[in-house]
């Protein structure tokens, strides 16, 4: 089975600070993307990042940044300066062959003042 | 843009009833996606259509759940009879190329 694993089911990180969310995943694919999702308690899902698969270069947005391994099917996502907005479910999730998306079971943030 | 309406927001019934779920997508996307998300777990795909045909139902269980994207635009998600494991929120999805945009979902309780 194709998967996507996210080994932190919790974090917490101190406002102002960094934290580092970890996602592997599963693909017999050369060429395919990658995502992190934000899920707050209002339940939709809101895009964070994307990184295509052929590119070496790790994406960045503003305060979010990953560090893409292939090799490795690694997919870390960064998050700089932590805001108290940033406190949320993330999900980590990797595009289908049918263009549908494989989602790991998430990682629950929260953001101390 | 309009985003993706899902309707309603919430939504309880007793098992062995039936419910149906309704999606409006966005204007243009051709690609439309249901998922269950049980809580604690991520999404999991239902059913994808394209246009008005079925992609990848692979993971719907057919003898309780039907969907239908009739003239390829607002879909709809029916289980009929519910069981309390169906207790979850289901998302719709939209997408062209490889932009998704995701509704709010409808949280469904089985009681």
């Amino acid at each position: 089975a194709q998967t996507v694993t996210q080994s932190q089911p919790e974090m917490s990180v101190q406002e102002a600070e960094t934290v580092t969310l970890s996602c592997t995943y599963d693909t017999s694919e050369s060429d395919y993307y990658l995502f992190w999702y934000k899920q707050p308690p209002s339940r939709q899902m809101i895009l964070v990042i994307r990184q295509e698969a052929y590119k070496q270069q790790n994406a960045t947005e503003n305060r979010f940044s990953v560090n893409f391994q292939k090799a490795a099917k690694s997919f870390s996502l960064k998050i700089s300066d932590s805001q108290l907005g940033d406190a949320a479910m993330y999900f980590c999730a990797r595009g289908g062959s049918q263009g549908n998306l494989i989602f790991g079971k998430g990682t629950k943030l929260s953001v101390k003042p | 843009e309009a985003g993706v309406a899902q309707s309603p927001r919430y939504k309880i019934i007793e098992k062995r009833q039936s419910v149906a779920f309704w999606c409006n997508p966005i204007s243009g996307h051709a690609t439309l996606y249901w998922y269950q998300q049980i809580l604690g777990q991520g999404p999991k795909l239902l059913i994808q259509f394209q246009n008005n045909g079925v992609v990848d139902d692979s993971q719907l269980p057919k003898d309780r759940f039907s969907a239908e994207r009739l003239k390829g635009v607002d879909s709809t998600l029916k289980i009929q009879p519910a069981k309390l494991e169906d207790s979850a929120v289901y998302l719709c999805a939209s997408s062209r190329g490889d932009g998704y945009t995701f509704g709010s979902g409808t949280r469904l309780t089985v009681v």
